[in-house]
């Protein structure tokens, strides 16, 4: 009974590639995140939707492409794998009637070569 | 815009000593503030959170916060930490709007290290 779930767990590509990262939860949340987390386990948010409307879309490459094909469903495609784009990926998920208590999957590790 | 400051980047406490750790927010209206742990190769787990009302917040394992609002801080104790609390501890802070789809804002951790 997982709440919020990411697959993969690892993932390790070349440079150039393209990879995509899988979100899901079943908390029944209508808020869903990504957030990237650095090698100095700093956490900065990415992107964020709302009943799958993109509310938040910091400054990220436009490599970065969030796609929510409903509420419970969150994918972060990316494009063009470039070696700082390695980090965790972590997403999240709350809802808009609460008060931003956001609950994190556990990780996605990417390993750019 | 919001900020935190967890000033300390390490701490080192013996086992069955008390803990605090701090943190310092920066937030123009009322904040919604968070504690969140990160056992290694682990997602983020939700130790408490302060919305309103009482500013001593208890939460899982152990751990309270006290919000001050004078001094915009929210910094986490525990009376005794047992060796399984060595992790990283992030403070964070949302938008006090009630809701809609604003990030967190988290500091930048404090590592906790328990000696035998």
């Amino acid at each position: 009974d997982t709440a919020v779930s990411q697959t993969p767990k690892y993932l390790v590509t070349q440079m150039g590639n393209d990879k995509s990262i899988k979100c899901e939860q079943n908390l029944g949340h209508d808020t869903m995140y990504w957030y990237k987390q650095d090698s100095k386990k700093f956490l900065k948010i990415m992107f964020s939707y709302n009943n799958k409307e993109l509310i938040i879309n910091e400054t990220v490459p436009n490599r970065f492409s969030p796609k929510s094909p409903d509420k419970a469903h969150l994918n972060l495609h990316i494009n063009s794998l470039e070696l700082g784009d390695s980090a965790v990926y972590f997403c999240a998920s709350s809802s808009s009637t609460g008060r931003n208590e956001q609950f994190f999957g556990p990780g996605t590790r990417l390993t750019v070569l | 815009a919001q900020s935190v400051t967890q000033p300390d980047i390490h701490i080192t406490v013996s086992e069955g000593a008390s803990l605090e750790l701090r943190c310092n927010y920066s937030y123009g209206a009322t904040p919604y503030l968070f504690w969140y742990v990160q056992s290694p190769g682990q997602g983020l787990q939700l130790l408490l959170k302060y919305f309103s009302g009482d500013t001593l917040v208890q939460g899982i394992k152990g751990f309270e916060a006290e919000f001050k609002r004078s001094q915009s801080s929210f910094n986490l104790r525990k009376p005794s930490v047992h060796w399984s609390d060595a992790a990283e501890y992030f403070c964070a802070v949302g938008a006090g709007s009630g809701g809609g789809a604003d990030g967190l804002t988290f500091g930048k951790g404090t590592h906790l290290i328990i000696q035998p």
